[in-house]
């Protein structure tokens, strides 16, 4: 598996605070995702990342932003957290097509 | 219609059994397919990867019909360690590496 770390693992968080999560790997890939999963949705992209400064917008990004300055960290934050954005957050990333993820963050917003 | 749609289950099966799961995909386009497993409250991790007909690895097969735009999975002497969702994936028709992923079908190994 490629070394994927997310921090923190839990976080619970108030309504119009900002949160940022963070996604750090071991394994130079080039490529870094954040999904959300939801219960009846599945895992639905959030932003990616094909490279350093370069990212582009996936299926929900409203309400999300994402910076990655080096190959290793790939930053999500929540501008003004909802409560529709407790969910879990999947980082993953890879070389070529397939994806590795990482353990996970749980975000609740009160 | 989902892009990629899959039987949500669950499916129960003793232990030793051959299961087999169905997926779907709408994109005629698609040209790779992955298979997840995700244990409960953990992250997906990747099972196996279909570039052409099919994919063999020990007890998982998988395998591809493109005329008829399925992918199925085959788990044989199924284990309790089997138990999981286990997540269709395809991979977006294009350049941009995105996965469309179905919302997996539950299995329950019983003993």
């Amino acid at each position: 598996d490629a070394g994927i770390t997310q921090s923190p693992r839990h976080k619970v968080t108030e309504t119009g605070t900002p949160v940022t999560l963070r996604c750090h790997q071991t394994e130079n890939h080039r490529y870094m995702y954040w999904y959300r999963q939801d219960p009846g949705h599945g895992l639905r992209l959030i932003h990616y990342s094909y490279g350093v400064k370069d990212t582009d917008k996936g299926e929900v990004s409203d309400g999300y932003s994402v910076s990655r300055s080096k190959t290793e960290d790939f930053l999500l934050t929540l501008e003004s957290a909802t409560s529709s954005q407790t969910s879990v957050y999947f980082c993953a990333t890879g070389a070529e097509y397939e994806q590795y993820f990482g353990p996970g963050t749980r975000l609740t917003v009160t | 219609r989902k892009e990629v749609e899959q039987d949500p289950g669950p499916f129960n099966v003793p232990e030793g059994a051959t299961v087999a799961f169905n997926c779907t995909y709408s994109n005629s386009a698609s040209q790779s397919f992955f298979w997840y497993r995700q244990d409960c409250r953990k992250e997906p991790k990747l099972l196996m990867s279909v570039y052409s007909s099919g994919n063999e690895d020990g007890r998982f097969t998988a395998q591809l019909n493109r005329a008829s735009q399925y992918i199925s999975l085959l788990i044989r002497d199924s284990k309790l360690s089997d138990s999981a969702t286990y997540l269709c994936v395809a991979l977006s028709a294009g350049n941009n590496r995105k996965l469309i992923w179905g919302l997996g079908t539950s299995l329950a190994v019983n003993p």
